[in-house]
């Protein structure tokens, strides 16, 4: 079976530009999770949706940053005006109860901002 | 300042030793998990311990969760190059209302 699919696995992109970062969760899993991973700060959990709804985006660092989930096998996470200080590694994960047991993360997203 | 501590932050040894990871807080977390992450992928999870004073072995590798159910131990026996790699302790505080990650202890076991 296929694992928590991102894409596209590396982007490089101009300070100001819009970023979209997608994510395809293992099929039958009820919970999906955004993390950011920097060396400075870690990992760390940006917002998560249970059965496709948002449940706490208390993670998300600022109003540029959105994420939606319109289905249960695909989710964004958007990035908009994009800032240098927004690189780094972002990982979706997935699990099949509605709580944090049990993560399945993806490959990551190498997000660089010049 | 970290809800979640580790320690140590890197470690070096030769294959054959032995050696234990520690995961501390000042919080007590309902629940403890142990992810291992190699370079350019995700971290994958190795267990779950949820009970005070839990016990759990994965072959060569012993995990524990303190009886306050503040920090945990990873232990590794007879450690393999295989092992290389970022071990993460992470946790749910009680009632869920969060889940983080400690910073990490990165592992380098030399053939």
């Amino acid at each position: 079976d296929a694992g928590v699919i991102q894409s596209p696995r590396h982007e490089v992109t101009e300070m100001g530009q819009e970023v979209t970062l997608r994510c395809k969760p293992i099929s039958g899993h009820n919970s999906l999770f955004w993390y950011r991973q920097t060396m400075m700060r870690g990992l760390e959990l940006l917002i998560y949706f249970n059965n496709n709804v948002p449940i706490d985006d208390s993670g998300m660092p600022e109003d540029r940053f959105s994420a939606k989930m319109p289905n249960a096998s695909f989710s964004t996470l958007k990035i908009q005006p994009s800032e240098p200080r927004d690189s780094a590694v972002y990982f979706c994960a997935s699990s099949p109860g509605l709580a944090f047991d049990e993560q399945y993360f993806g490959p990551g997203t190498r997000l660089t901002v010049t | 300042t970290q809800l979640l501590e580790q320690s140590p932050q890197f470690l070096s040894i030769q294959e054959g030793e032995n050696l234990t990871v520690y995961c501390n807080s000042s919080s007590v977390f309902s629940s403890l998990q142990w992810y291992r992450q190699e370079p350019g992928e995700g971290p994958v999870l190795l267990v779950t311990v949820v009970t005070g004073g839990e016990v759990k072995k994965l072959k060569r590798l012993t995990f524990q969760f303190g009886d306050a159910r503040k920090d945990s131990s990873l232990h590794i026996t007879a450690a393999q190059p295989g092992d290389t790699g970022l071990y993460l302790c992470a946790g749910e505080e009680p009632r869920g209302q969060n889940f983080v990650f400690g910073p990490g202890t990165r592992l380098s076991v030399l053939p």
